[in-house]
């Protein structure tokens, strides 16, 4: 069974641009979540999906966004790029209750964004 | 002050050594995360505890719901084994809250 695919691996992108990144979950996952990682703040929740719809969201602006296709993928949106949105973003997807659940968390190798 | 707690942030050990590392958290949680990232990026996820305790080759993982306190446990340590180790927590209003991570490095 394929893991969990992200991509691109690596993006370049300066101040004011906007960017896309793909997230494709395992086959059969339902709920697809994202997350930012920076050597300041580490680890952070942005948001999760689940049957197209977005479950529940933490505590980032609104330029982050994100959606999820019937067949589960995931993109997740960064508009108007500034210095500190350079960081580490992974998706993991899951069966079905996701992040709030009580089921395992499978992790993408992450994209990493640098904005100059 | 952060929703999860880990410690230590460093800790270095010769091979063959028993470590544990610690995680507590203080909100209300379904499940326990406890995930390991090498350089490079990639995370796996090591184990998910709701209570008790899991075992996994030589890792053990065990919570105490009651104190909001969980360890991770590697026994007979080998350099593979270094790497970040972070702690996250399914929090009831359906988000992941993270520890900063412990940083393990074993020594041949």
């Amino acid at each position: 069974k394929a893991g969990v695919t992200q991509t691109p691996r690596y993006l370049i992108k300066t101040r004011g641009q906007q960017v896309t990144l793909s997230c494709s979950p395992i086959s059969g996952h339902r709920s697809v979540s994202w997350y930012q990682q920076t050597p300041g703040q580490g680890l952070q929740f942005l948001f999760e999906y689940f049957s197209e719809t977005q479950r529940n969201k933490g505590n980032f602006p609104g330029r982050f966004s994100g959606r999820q296709f019937s067949n589960s993928r995931s993109e997740m949106n960064v508009s108007t790029l500034e210095l500190g949105d350079s960081a580490l973003y992974l998706c993991a997807s899951s069966p079905g209750f996701g992040v709030g659940g009580s089921e395992k968390l499978f992790f993408g190798s992450g994209t990493q964004l640098s904005v100059l | 002050k952060n929703e999860v707690e880990q410690s230590p942030q460093n800790l270095t050990a010769q091979e063959g050594e028993f470590i544990t590392i610690n995680c507590s958290y203080s909100v209300g949680i379904s499940a326990l995360h406890w995930l390991q990232q090498h350089p490079g990026g990639g995370i796996v996820s090591l184990f998910m505890l709701s209570s008790g305790k899991k075992k996994h080759g030589r890792l053990i993982a065990t919570i105490n719901i009651q104190e909001k306190h969980s360890s991770l446990h590697i026994t007979a340590s080998h350099p593979r084994d270094s790497a970040v180790y972070i702690c996250a927590v399914s929090v009831m209003n359906n988000r992941l809250a993270f520890g900063k991570g412990n940083q393990v490095v074993v020594i041949p």
